[in-house]
């Protein structure tokens, strides 16, 4: 069964810390990219890479960065949390052809305290 | 830019009545759309999408959506819900580099 994993099901960390959220797919999709859902407004698009050591900025870029040094993995890094950055965070795969839709993990609850 | 509006944030229903979703997109150029679910504590799963051809599309657990470009909109209906459907429901159109823009979603509240 094909997969896009993410690593922490449920974080909690204090604000002023490094934060890294982890993504895996087995799908060899050139696509990755990063949400955030919150209530009321749907998700949020925040960084996506449509290839190794590339990035672009989604709609909600800062206070974030992010890596992708391998195809499987991309990683999600909250350079100094915030309250404001308490959220759900989904991570999602596709190919690069055609937009046939995504494949989502099962999110990352983060709360900062 | 693209934007998707989905005018219920909340459809409470009894069991074997149907519903109907709305959504409603804006683009400056043809789209892709689609409809994800999301049942409580997990991620979102594809449930149908419109890519080309024909405008009504159906999903394997009896959901369909019909594409109507002259009233840029993609509503999701079921003709009769089970409870086993309760769940948010969300509406999404394409961008540019296989970009997806999600509406704020609905929750589907099916009522025994």
């Amino acid at each position: 069964d094909v997969k896009v994993t993410q690593s922490s099901r449920y974080l909690v960390k204090r604000t002023g810390e490094k934060v890294f959220l982890e993504c895996v797919q087995d799908m060899d999709h050139e696509n990755m990219f990063w949400y955030r859902q919150d209530p009321g407004l749907g998700l949020r698009l925040i960084y996506f890479s449509y290839d190794v050591k590339m990035k672009e900025k989604g709609d909600i870029p800062e206070g974030y960065s992010v890596s992708r040094e391998k195809k499987e993995r991309f990683s999600l890094i909250l350079e100094s949390a915030s309250t404001n950055q308490t959220s759900m965070y989904l991570c999602a795969s596709s190919f690069r052809g055609t937009n046939y839709g995504y494949t989502f993990g099962s999110g990352t609850r983060l709360t900062v305290v | 830019a693209q934007s998707v509006t989905q005018l219920d944030s909340q459809v409470p229903v009894f069991e074997e009545a149907p519903v109907e979703l709305r959504c409603n997109y804006s683009s400056s150029v043809s789209v892709y759309l689609f409809w994800y679910v999301q049942y409580p504590n997990q991620g979102l799963q594809l449930l149908l999408k419109y890519l080309s051809g024909s405008t009504l599309v159906e999903s394997i657990n009896g959901f369909e959506a019909e594409f109507n470009k002259s009233q840029t909109s993609f509503h999701l209906r079921k003709p009769s819900v089970h409870i086993s459907d309760t769940a948010e429901y969300f509406c999404a159109v394409s961008g540019t580099f296989n970009t997806n823009y999600f509406g704020s979603g609905t929750k589907l509240n099916v009522k025994p």
